[in-house]
């Protein structure tokens, strides 16, 4: 079954800690992307990727990082910068990187700092 | 700059009624697409549809129909016989830019009941 995978579901972290979500696609599509999710809001764009060993800012970048090295693997670091980093983090990917491609969305990762 | 806007926070009908959600628009781009999303309880989003700024007809799928016009910018979703399965957030969303950056409303809460 192609899809998107990422893990964990819940993630529960410390204020002051660098923490990483996970983000596997086997669609073999090329671009990536996440997003934030907050209550009565709607999705927030962090990153994306539209090739391997390329990544852009989306508009609220500040306090994250990401990686692509490879192609189904697109990880995202919430770093201690992120001033308020509790949210539902949701990861999506399109065949290309265009106006017309959908794109498809993995089951997301809650994460809360306490 | 682009923007979308779901007027309605949360709609509840009772199973049968018919429902529309409703969805507006800003964009100064002649070429851009719009999408509806919908998330269930499980978070994941699901694709439902995309259309092009440049074909204006009408699509129907099943139960779901979308009503796009250019001229109120608006891009609404009905949903006949609604049943309790259709219980989800619905996002509107708009891509008209380059880099295949979503943006996204803030979303509508259907509440189905029995």
């Amino acid at each position: 079954d192609g899809g998107i995978t990422q893990s964990p579901k819940y993630l529960f972290r410390k204020e002051g800690q660098n923490v990483t979500l996970s983000c596997e696609q086997n669609l073999n599509h090329d671009a990536m992307y996440w997003y934030r999710q907050d209550p009565g809001q709607g999705l927030r764009l962090i990153y994306y990727s539209q090739i391997v060993n390329d990544f852009q800012k989306g508009d609220i970048a500040e306090g994250y990082s990401v990686s692509r090295e490879k192609k189904e693997s697109f990880p995202l670091t919430v770093t201690s910068a992120q001033k308020n980093p509790t949210a539902f983090y949701l990861c999506a990917s399109s065949i290309l990187a265009g106006l017309s491609y959908e794109q498809y969305f993995g089951p997301g990762t809650r994460l809360t700092v306490t | 700059a682009q923007k979308v806007t779901q007027a309605q926070t949360e709609i509840s009908v009772v199973e049968k009624e018919d429902v529309t959600l409703d969805c507006v628009y800003e964009t100064r781009d002649t070429t851009y697409y719009l999408f509806w999303y919908k998330q269930p309880p499980s978070g994941e989003l699901v694709f439902l549809i995309r259309r092009n700024s440049f074909d204006e007809q009408n699509e129907i799928s099943g139960r779901y129909s979308w009503n796009f016009q250019k001229s109120t910018s608006s891009f609404n979703f009905t949903i006949t016989a609604s049943q309790v399965v259709d219980s989800a957030v619905y996002f509107c969303a708009l891509n008209g830019g380059w880099g295949n950056k979503l943006v996204f409303g803030a979303g509508t809460i259907l509440r189905v009941k029995s």
